[in-house]
């Protein structure tokens, strides 16, 4: 069965304080791994999509990397308002098949 | 903004009951996806639609249906409602059936059930 586990659950971070996040997959062909955030009772915003093991990709001060069986969210110095829960999602080699979501990580940044 | 917009944001009702919720996708996009989003299960494929017709099937009860229309807006329909159904609803969309197109998600409609 296809699955995706991010890690940890929950941190707490102090503004300045660079660290990361975990996703790890188990599946059966990805396609795609995808990365959103999710501010409280708002729909995931799209972060980034990485298709192959050595990919990055950047964005403020996020950094998105991926291995074969895991990927991993880097936050460098973050501040207050990178507050919110992190989505990783799978794309799997089934025709017709959606995302498959992780349970996310919920980041509090306190100043 | 992300361009998928959903209505009604907030939906009270009892159970037993039937809702319908709505989506507009973004302009252009032929796939739509609905998922449900509950504290204890996170974020769960229900259903895609592709230029309106039925493309897949997830974790969707039977009380459960949806359609696209002509205009790509796509509607879910809720019934015989449960407590459980209690959840946020999103929709997404995305340009077409290409595995590796992002899905943009719309703010969501949350469904109390009482």
């Amino acid at each position: 069965e296809d699955q995706v586990t991010q890690s940890p659950e929950a941190l707490r971070l102090q503004e300045g304080e660079s660290s990361s996040l975990n996703c790890s997959y188990t599946v059966s062909g990805l396609r795609g791994l995808f990365w959103y955030r999710q501010d409280p009772g708002k729909g995931p915003e799209f972060l980034f999509t990485l298709y192959s093991a050595g990919e990055e990709k950047e964005k403020e001060r996020l950094k998105a990397t991926l291995t074969k069986k895991e990927s991993f969210l880097h936050i460098t110095a973050p501040k207050p308002e990178d507050s919110a829960t992190y989505l990783c999602a799978v794309h799997v080699n089934q025709a017709g098949t959606a995302l498959i979501f992780g349970k996310g990580t919920t980041l509090s940044v306190s100043s | 903004d992300s361009g998928v917009t959903q209505t009604p944001k907030h939906l009270i009702t009892a159970t037993g009951q039937r809702v319908t919720l709505r989506c507009s996708p973004r302009s252009g996009d032929l796939s739509v996806y609905w998922y449900q989003q509950s504290l204890d299960q996170g974020l769960q494929f229900l259903i895609q639609y592709y230029n309106g017709e039925e493309r897949a099937k997830g974790n969707i009860l039977e009380r459960f249906s949806a359609q696209q229309f002509p205009d790509l807006h796509s509607e879910l329909n809720l019934s015989s409602l449960e407590l459980g159904d209690s959840a946020l609803y999103f929709c997404a969309s995305s340009g077409g059936t290409a595995d590796q197109e992002t899905q943009y998600f719309g703010p969501g409609t949350r469904l109390l059930v009482l």
